[in-house]
């Protein structure tokens, strides 16, 4: 069974500092998805990570994918207001029933 | 603009009822789904299509049900709403092909009274 584990579920951080939120699923994929969802709001796609050792950046935020470990993160540098929302990552598969899982979400709240 | 919306935004309804949700996408995408997101349940797949008269069983598809009768739409129905199907629900589209990122539309908020 595909399943898919964010942490952490809450992150509290100030302004200026540095974090990680982890993102483990449990079979095999080869492709995985960043989005944030602001409060109230729809999700929007943040990255795309197609390969083993795919790294992706914007701004503040950086992912990576590690398919043997089978774990994606989501770097967030020198964390501003802005970035307070929730982040979802979601794994695909296409072999046998069509599966795309969503982990539940890291809500980052970002302190002034 | 390409954009994938849904109507109602907001729907307050009773136990019993039948009620439909629509989900209309310009992007031309094969691929459609629907999901509900629910507070320490994250996003659910309800339904999803890979084409015109395509329809598949998400992970949480009982009392629900999709019809695909063009690209553009993918409507969502309860046949007997239940007050545990209260929820936010998004639908989504994407390409057939890699990298099939999620389009999601700005959702519907439900409430089965």
């Amino acid at each position: 069974e595909l399943k898919v584990e964010q942490n952490p579920l809450f992150l509290s951080m100030q302004e200026g500092k540095n974090y990680t939120i982890y993102c483990n699923y449990s079979t095999t994929s080869d492709r995985l998805y960043w989005y944030r969802q602001d409060p109230g709001k729809s999700l929007e796609s943040l990255f795309v990570l197609l390969s083993n050792g795919a790294v992706k950046q914007e701004g503040r935020l950086m992912a990576s994918l590690d398919t043997k470990a089978r774990l994606s993160t989501l770097h967030i540098t020198a964390a501003v207001h802005d970035l307070s929302a929730t982040y979802f990552c979601a794994v695909a598969r296409v072999a046998g029933t069509y599966k795309y899982i969503f982990g539940t979400g890291t809500r980052l709240k970002v302190l002034a | 603009d390409a954009e994938i919306t849904q109507s109602p935004r907001h729907k307050i309804t009773e136990t019993g009822r039948q009620v439909t949700l629509a989900c209309h996408q310009t992007w031309n995408h094969n691929n459609m789904f629907w999901y509900r997101q629910d507070l320490g349940h994250g996003l659910r797949l309800i339904h999803y299509s890979y084409g015109v008269q395509d329809t598949n069983k998400g992970e949480v598809s009982d009392g629900y049900s999709v019809s695909r009768s063009n690209t553009e739409d993918l409507p969502l129905t309860l046949e007997s709403a239940a007050s545990s199907q209260t929820s936010v629900y998004f639908c989504a589209s994407s390409e057939s092909t890699r990298p099939d990122t999620q389009y999601f539309g700005p959702g519907t908020r439900l409430t089965v009274l």
